[in-house]
């Protein structure tokens, strides 16, 4: 089944405490990308990939790092979680289509830091 | 101003009507817009694309797009219970080839 998956879907930590959020599809999508969702801000995109070791600043990137070792994964890292990353994340992934590519979407991680 | 614009809602419609979601932006070269539903705690699932001026349907879904005034809009026929979601707007600007900028979505609630 053609899917993006992301562990863990829930997590509690601490302020500080280095975390990671793994994702994964198995489309053999070139694109990849991070979103987090806050009530009334909608979806925002942090980072994102265009291919294998390819990466850049999405909107909201403060806070956040990212890599792209494989064409199939591409992990969320909070170096030093703080209360406002407290938010539901998704990852996406697509093909590199100019106009028509669709982005499915992960199952989303729900985040509290404290 | 936003560069995907639109109404938070509620939007609450009785069911069998047509509910009508709107939706402009401000990126006036933004060459592809998509229709993403979304039901609480879940991720947003794909139910539309456009990508020229006018009409394209899908079953009870019906998207309408016009360049010219930056608008672009979503029509659900013979609403259903199930229908009630969250609907995000989704433009592909320009400034990248695969960027989306999503509006902050309409919640749809259908009434039985």
């Amino acid at each position: 089944e053609a899917q993006v998956t992301q562990n863990p879907r829930y997590l509690i930590t601490v302020t500080g405490k280095k975390l990671t959020v793994t994702c994964s599809q198995n489309m053999n999508h070139e694109y990849m990308s991070w979103y987090r969702q806050d009530p009334g801000l909608g979806l925002r995109q942090i980072y994102y990939s265009m291919n294998v070791e390819v990466t850049d600043k999405g909107d909201v990137p403060e806070g956040y790092k990212v890599s792209r070792k494989e064409k199939r994964n591409f992990p969320l890292i909070l170096e030093s979680p703080s209360p406002n990353q407290t938010s539901l994340y998704f990852c996406a992934s697509s093909l590199l289509q100019a106009t028509s590519s669709e982005q499915f979407f992960g199952p989303g991680t729900r985040l509290t830091v404290l | 101003q936003k560069e995907v614009e639109q109404n938070s809602g509620p939007l609450s419609v009785p069911e069998g009507a047509i509910a009508s979601l709107n939706c402009t932006y401000s990126d006036r070269v933004s060459q592809s817009f998509f229709w993403y539903r979304q039901y609480s705690g879940k991720s947003p699932e794909l139910i539309m694309s456009i990508y020229s001026n006018g009409d394209k349907e899908d079953g009870r879904f019906t998207a309408q797009l016009n360049k010219a005034s930056q608008y672009v809009s979503l029509l659900i026929r013979d609403s259903q219970p199930s229908d009630s979601a969250t609907y995000l707007c989704a433009v592909k600007t320009n400034q990248g080839a695969q960027k989306l900028v999503f509006g902050q979505g309409t919640r749809l609630t259908i009434n039985p």
